[in-house]
């Protein structure tokens, strides 16, 4: 069964503080997708990384791909409020699906 | 990018109607995704739908609750049936092309 799993599932961090929501997933995936949603909105797209070893970098976030572990991470430097949100990832299939994980509800404070 | 244009954007519906979403694209696309967002939870994909044939559902839905028509290469819809509470959710259409975008998404609440 193809599983995506973050962690955490929910994060509250202080403003300026650094962290890292990793995902994980259970089979072989072309592309994988960093998605923010903000409450009552739609999705956002942050970051499509396409090979293993892909690296990309907006403002404080910074999204890295090695595909060998099957693993994802979307890192925050220096969190301020606004980043608060919630993150999905999504490993994109060879049948063209996405499949999304769990989510990381992120809440940035003073 | 590709440009979504979801309706309605939200709407409150009485149990045991249905409901109509509408999906359109400015660019033609070969695949057409849609996607239901429950209370708090993640996305899970209800079917594919290509256009001149059958939608492809996902394991635990069926073509009798989740009818979707795609016309042509730019538009779907996907009809919500004999909606129940359970079916209050937020749902989105997508297209995988050239990238993985998201329609502003309908918010449906059934009371």
């Amino acid at each position: 069964e193809l599983k995506v799993e973050q962690n955490p599932l929910f994060l509250s961090m202080q403003e300026g503080k650094n962290y890292t929501i990793y995902c994980n997933y259970s089979t072989t995936s072309d592309r994988l997708y960093w998605y923010r949603q903000d409450p009552g909105k739609s999705l956002e797209s942050l970051f499509v990384l396409l090979s293993n070893g892909a690296v990309k970098q907006e403002g404080r976030l910074m999204a890295s791909l090695d595909t060998k572990a099957r693993l994802s991470t979307l890192h925050i430097t220096a969190a301020v409020h606004d980043l608060s949100a919630t993150y999905f990832c999504a490993p994109h299939l060879n049948t063209d699906k996405l499949i999304f994980g769990t989510g990381t509800r992120l809440q940035v404070f003073p | 990018s590709a440009v979504i244009s979801q309706k309605p954007s939200r709407d409150i519906c009485q149990r045991g109607t249905s409901l109509t979403i509408q999906c359109q694209v400015d660019s033609q696309v070969t695949m057409m995704f849609w996607y239901r967002q429950q209370p708090g939870q993640s996305l899970t994909l209800i079917a594919t739908a290509n256009q001149g044939s059958e939608a492809t559902y996902e394991s635990g839905f069926v073509i009798d609750k989740f009818p979707i028509s795609r016309p042509n290469l730019t538009f779907s819809t996907l009809t919500v049936s004999n909606m129940s509470p359970e079916d209050s959710s937020i749902y989105l259409c997508s297209v995988d092309w050239p990238e993985a975008f998201f329609g502003q998404g309908t918010r449906l609440t059934v009371v």
